[in-house]
This record gives structure tokens, sequence and C-alpha cells, in this order.
């Protein structure tokens, strides 16, 4: 158990639709960064938050957004969901500072499905 | 950008040793990550090189070349729970904070009796 929590375990909706995802890091870690996991695909960045604030954004499509509230959780926004969305996101989360090898922990991921 | 090349699948025998390599290509460096994942679970973080050498984490070694870019995961006496796949991941020099990963596509091991 890595310590980061994501919810659901499991989604499925259908084209057009919007989805929630939900990410506590770990206790005491700072930054949260979301990633998308497709058969054909490796793990692709899709955005990162540091404290609350934006800090990289990767292949983040523009129906995609997140946010990092006060309490450091994030949530990845969906939107018009497609075929092609179906995939495994995942949470990781870390502590980035000098002297920190910055080593990213992940969640046990959403499978999302789009029907 | 940034290139990252593994093979897609390895075979190995129980209580073998392999090793499954890592070539890169980025426009700056600033560390190497091995991670195991499991059909369906998250990936779990095995070692990390920033200098060139091997660092070694008891069963699981892992070395680095920044100037080949080459890396190497090196699994001794494998078991049949080592059948995962293994992930390669380099984080590039970025601006302040930004301390994102990119992937390779992953090494599938099956381990057989």
């Amino acid at each position: 158990d890595s310590g980061v929590t994501q919810t659901p375990k499991h989604l499925i909706t259908a084209t057009g639709q919007r989805v929630t995802l939900r990410c506590s890091p770990r206790s005491g870690d700072l930054s949260v960064y979301w990633y998308q996991q497709s058969l054909d695909q490796g793990l692709q960045f899709l955005i990162q938050y540091y404290n609350g604030e934006e800090r990289a954004k990767g292949n983040i499509l523009e129906r995609f957004s997140a946010q990092q509230f006060p309490d450091l959780h994030s949530e990845l926004n969906l939107s018009s969901l497609e075929l092609g969305d179906s995939a495994l996101y995942f949470c990781a989360s870390s502590v980035p500072g000098r002297g920190s090898t910055d080593t990213q922990y992940f969640g046990p991921g959403t499978r999302l499905t789009v029907l | 950008g940034q290139n990252i090349d593994q093979p897609t699948e390895m075979t190995a025998t129980e209580g073998a040793i392999v090793q499954i390599n890592c070539t890169y290509q980025t426009s700056g460096f600033n560390g190497l990550f091995w991670y195991q994942q499991h059909a369906g679970e998250a990936p779990t973080f095995l070692s990390y090189n920033v200098l060139d050498g091997l660092e070694e984490k008891g069963r699981f070694s892992s070395f680095l070349s920044r100037s080949k870019g080459y890396s190497y995961l090196l699994l001794k006496e494998l078991q049949m729970k080592d059948s995962a796949s293994y992930l390669c991941a380099v984080r590039p020099r970025s601006g302040a904070g930004s301390y994102q990963l990119t992937f390779g596509k992953g090494t599938k091991l099956s381990v057989i009796p």
C-alpha cells in the first residue's frame, strides 16, 4: 500500500458524459501527478499540481481538467467522454524539494470504461 | 522531447538472472526510475539512479550510464511473483518544481518454472 488513495476504483459511463476522479496523496506529500494508461500506450503524464498550483502539463486534452484543493487532495475532471478515453487513470504523489529524490508513489488507479 | 526504448517482452526461468535494458534520449536528464507493475495494478517503485554506476537493493540492481543514455535493471534469483511489467522512466531537467516522469512502454517479463 503506497498510501495514495483513489476513488472510485471502477467507473462505467457513456459517451458524452462527464466524470470526476479523486485522489488523496500520501500524508505530507505536496505534489500530485495524474497519468493515463491505455492498452496500446505506456503511462502518459497528464498534469502536475504542487501545493494547490499547476506546475506542469503533459498530453492533457482540453476536455480534461484538474485541480488540487487546500487539503491537497486532487480531482481530475473528464468531460465529453469518448470511447478512446477508456483507460486506467493513476494518481501519484511525491515530496519534491532539494535533497529529495522526489520518488513518485502511485495510487491503485481508476479504471474508466466509456461505452 | 524524450524517447525511451525497452524490449516489449522477455521470458526467463525461475531461479535465473535477467537483465532488462532501457535506452533513452532526453533534452535534459535529472534521474532514472524503475517501476514494477503487475497487470491492472499500480506501478511500484523499485530503484532510482541519477549518477553513473550500479545501485543494489536486494535481488534487484539498477545501472546507469548517462553518457550512453543507457540503464538496465537486473533481477536475480527470479521468482514466479516477479512476472510483471517493468517500466523505465526518465525525469528530464525542467523548470523549478516540475518533476514529471516520461515512461517507456514497459517490458513484460514472464517467469517460467
